[in-house]
């Protein structure tokens, strides 16, 4: 079956230091990979997708970047965080034919 | 671009009771509706989706129905019990789940 990993679970991070949180994914060949958002109280804001190795879609201006170096490896990153960057970061696949959408544990991110 | 509503914002019943919570959409060609569960520092687990080729699906003590004319969807869930108590989020996409747009959740409590 396929199982998605997520880390870290808790983040504490001062402004301006960089950032690195990875994603993978397990049991499944070429997945579609997505990077989420959740201000607190708030829904769920698509940040990046990928549908394959090297290629991001990103959907919001932002300080964030994304990157996929291996088929099942997501990659959320930033070179100095801000203050707004805190919030709940959801790493999610679907497979190629998009039938459903399945989200990792999550990683709660508080810049100070 | 597509718009999700969903009401209401909290939800208390009794153990034993139904819950509905409703959700409009406004994208006529969004084809896609699923519904996350969402407990405190998790990811959104998905519960069940319907697709717009039927009106209404079961799974034991929840359903959603779609009604398409009026472009409005619903998760029921019956015989309420105090493990039920999360954040549900509904969600519309007519292509691809970079098109996903979600809710802003309902917070459902049951209460012993």
């Amino acid at each position: 079956s396929q199982t998605i990993h997520q880390w870290p679970a808790t983040l504490v991070q001062p402004v301006g230091s960089p950032l690195s949180l990875e994603c993978t994914v397990e049991g499944t060949s070429n997945p579609n990979l997505y990077w989420y958002r959740q201000a607190a109280g708030r829904g769920l804001q698509l940040l990046f997708y990928s549908v394959g190795i090297g290629q991001i879609s990103s959907e919001v201006p932002q300080n964030l970047s994304a990157s996929r170096p291996q088929d099942r490896q997501f990659i959320l990153s930033s070179k100095k965080l801000l203050l707004s960057d805190s919030g709940f970061y959801l790493c999610a696949w679907s497979g190629t034919d998009n039938e459903k959408l399945f989200f990792g544990s999550g990683t709660q991110l508080s810049v100070l | 671009g597509e718009n999700v509503e969903q009401h209401p914002s909290t939800l208390s019943v009794q153990e034993g009771d139904s819950a509905v919570i409703k959700c409009t959409y406004s994208d006529s060609a969004s084809n896609y509706f699923p519904w996350y569960k969402q407990e405190l520092g998790k990811g959104p687990q998905l519960i069940i989706d319907i697709r717009s080729n039927v009106g209404e699906k079961k799974d034991q003590r929840i359903a959603v129905t779609l009604n398409k004319t009026a472009k409005h969807f619903s998760l029921h869930i019956t015989e309420t019990q105090p493990e039920d108590s999360a954040v549900y989020f509904c969600a519309a996409s007519k292509g691809g789940f970079q098109k996903l747009v979600f809710g802003t959740g309902t917070r459902l409590l049951v209460s012993p």
